[in-house]
């Protein structure tokens, strides 16, 4: 099974910020790889989807990038709604193995 | 708009049984794969099951092979997660999600059913 790896695990930032989260797997997924957005206590959200083709509805602000085992989603000026738990998610193979997850904290 | 509506979580002694039903509307479900995903308490996501469109194909995690059911009917516009023989480790809000058809993105997810498995 491939295995996904996000860092950092937490982040304080301001707004305005330019952020950058990083995932990496533990195997090739080529750009099959999404990205989601968690508010506490809400459902996710998909932002990115094939490593850097944004989601219908997403601020240009959120950025990906990335193939084969290294990706980042960035954020280019942080605003007060994207304070939230951010995951990657591979879609290479079954099983659609997510990362950990990476909480942004306002600073 | 597009809609999932999760229901059928609630409380449950290890080893016994429930079944999780997803109400879709506002677009064609028939066309559309499938999946469940669950998040443990403080925990990130885990992949759970994955449906295809017309039921030919499923797919599940290790941790629930064996024990959990995906199933889906079209004509209710309605997805299913039967699941047995519950551990306390599958205390989780359960989600079901629209699937892209050709890769294993979740487009629309919807607000989630809490399982709780407890004595």
């Amino acid at each position: 099974d491939i295995q996904m790896t996000q860092s950092p695990s937490s982040v304080s930032a301001s707004v305005g910020d330019r952020v950058t989260i990083t995932c990496r797997a533990s195997q090739g997924i080529s750009s099959w790889l999404a990205w989601y957005q968690q508010k506490p206590g809400k459902a996710p959200k998909l932002l990115i989807y094939a490593a850097s083709s944004l989601q219908s509805g997403v601020p240009s602000r959120f950025s990906g990038s990335g193939s084969g085992t290294d990706f980042t989603l960035t954020i280019s000026s942080l605003q007060p709604e994207d304070f939230a738990t951010y995951y990657c998610q591979q879609a290479n193979s079954f099983p659609p193995a997510f990362g950990q997850g990476t909480r942004l904290e306002i600073k | 708009q597009v809609q999932l509506v999760e229901s059928g979580g609630g409380l449950v002694k290890p080893g016994g049984s429930l079944r999780l039903s997803c109400a879709a509307s506002g677009f064609t479900f028939s066309d559309y794969y499938m999946s469940w995903i669950r998040q443990a308490p403080g925990k990130g996501l885990e992949w759970v099951s994955y449906i295809s469109s017309s039921s030919s194909y499923t797919n599940y995690a290790d941790s629930v092979k064996g024990r959990f059911t995906i199933s889906r009917d079209n004509a209710k516009n309605s997805l299913y997660l039967q699941m047995n023989s519950l551990r306390a480790e599958d205390t989780a809000v359960y989600y079901c999600a629209k699937t892209t058809v050709t890769t294993v993105y979740m487009d629309v997810w919807g607000k989630g059913t809490t399982v709780t498995v407890s004595s």
